[in-house]
């Protein structure tokens, strides 16, 4: 989806080093969302943001921090990579609403591997 | 504590019949279910939604049904076709003031045969 894009889309790091996943969207949307999927758990969902310096944390969010100091960037970050963070990274947005007729538009992903 | 359930890892089903799949919650607050396909290395894309006051949406080929009571929604697609094979995703969330949060299931690979 070319409004939201997500770098890199791959990588690979070592145990122990600090990494930084990047979601930039061209929507202005307010609310952003990272999840990790892992096989057997699903989507589950890490920090998520609802506005520029207003984020919140989600389910798995021990050993990430996220900041988001532009409306259009939210950045993921893994103070000190673990193997258990080895996964597929999605980000997401969302248009306000009270509704949830048409759900997020998620980016393509970041695949991440911790050695 | 997984408040939605997909207990169905993978179905098979020919092309031309009916695909069903099914997904269970345990959160009788949530306002709308979704569902989401993913192709391989691509990122989830939304496919047809439903709000808890209703219990059925349809969209051409797909229709999602809830029943409220058994805590239970399930997609039927009608016909299959080899380009539905992709793992499934349904997903419900409790509207809230700040960002609503979705809450995912494990998914269902559905591999549609010839």
């Amino acid at each position: 989806d070319a409004g939201i894009t997500q770098s890199p889309r791959h990588k690979v790091t070592e145990t122990g080093t600090p990494v930084t996943l990047r979601c930039h969207q061209t929507e202005n949307h307010r609310y952003m969302y990272w999840y990790r999927q892992d096989p057997g758990h699903g989507l589950r969902l890490i920090h998520y943001s609802y506005g520029v310096k207003d984020t919140d944390k989600g389910e798995v969010s021990d050993g990430y921090s996220v900041s988001r100091s532009k409306t259009e960037d939210f950045l993921l970050t893994l103070e000190s990579a673990t193997s258990s963070q080895t996964s597929v990274y999605f980000c997401a947005i969302r248009a306000p609403g009270t509704t949830f007729n048409y759900g997020y538009t998620f980016g393509s992903g970041t695949r991440l591997t911790v050695v | 504590d997984q408040q939605v359930k997909q207990n169905s890892p993978s179905l098979s089903v020919q092309e031309g019949r009916i695909s069903i799949l099914n997904c269970d919650y345990t959160n009788s607050m949530f306002d709308y279910f979704l569902w989401y396909k993913k192709y391989p290395a691509e990122g989830p894309t939304f496919l047809i939604s439903i709000s808890s006051i209703k219990d059925k949406n349809e969209d051409g080929r797909f229709t999602v049904f809830l029943n409220k009571s058994a805590k239970h929604l399930s997609l039927h697609i009608v016909p299959s076709q080899p380009g539905d094979s992709a793992v499934y995703f349904c997903a419900a969330v409790k509207l809230t003031g700040t960002a609503s949060k979705l809450t995912f299931g494990t998914g269902t690979r559905l591999q549609v045969t010839l």
